[in-house]
């Protein structure tokens, strides 16, 4: 099937970590992706990572990538209030055009 | 570039009538793609074009719902008539090529159906 997979909530105090894990079901997928929801606004695209890679480090983030569990995180350091959003990682199927699938998404709230 | 434009940002509509959301993609995007949230079936593609022409519009969920991208920087999404439960944000998504899966997303019209 085409279900990636979130869990739905994580709450962290400010400057803790946040780590937002997701599973996709496309061994194929070339790239997967982090996108950020902010309340009222569209997705905005936070990272990505290539398939033949393990790990990509972006400044306070960290995405870690599985591919034998099809398995992805997303590492958030020092992790703001401003981080609060949704959260949502996606997958390409190769179905000619490589389509994006997201997942259910995963509020994080950080709390003062 | 102000990104990709939505309007209206809010729809409140009574069941029957006829909707009709738009969109402006970033100039020089080949690919617009339409998508619906709600919180049940998170978000699903409707349809994409490329090039002004619609590719795929597999995720369209009835009839009732059509695309048009008359010209590369406006396209409609028309829902005819409305239902309550087509009461969704709807967002307009455009990118590059074809090898680019970097979507930017417009921020999307919340659509009540009453």
């Amino acid at each position: 099937g085409e279900d990636v997979e979130q869990s739905l909530f994580l709450s962290v105090r400010e400057g803790d970590s946040s780590v937002i894990n997701c599973t996709y079901t496309d061994s194929s997928s070339t790239y997967l992706y982090w996108y950020k929801q902010e309340p009222g606004a569209g997705l905005q695209l936070l990272t990505y990572i290539f398939s033949n890679m393990d790990m990509k480090q972006d400044q306070r983030l960290t995405v870690l990538l599985n591919k034998k569990d099809k398995h992805l995180s997303l590492r958030i350091a020092d992790t703001q209030t401003g981080d609060s959003a949704i959260y949502f990682c996606a997958e390409t199927l190769n179905t000619g055009f490589q389509k994006l699938v997201f997942g259910t998404g995963t509020r994080l709230l950080v709390s003062p | 570039d102000a990104g990709v434009i939505q309007s209206p940002r809010h729809e409140v509509t009574e069941m029957g009538q006829e909707v009709t959301l738009r969109c402006k993609p970033i100039s020089g995007h080949d690919y617009l793609f339409w998508y619906r949230q709600t919180m049940m079936r998170g978000l699903e593609l409707l349809i994409y074009f490329n090039n002004n022409v619609p590719i795929d519009d597999s995720g369209m969920p009835e009839d009732r719902f059509s695309a048009k991208m008359p010209n590369a920087s406006f396209s409609t999404l028309k829902i005819q008539p409305s239902e309550p439960r087509d009461s969704a944000v709807y967002f307009c998504a455009s990118s590059v090529d074809r090898g680019s899966e970097k979507l930017f997303f417009g921020s999307g019209t919340q659509l009540s159906v009453l």
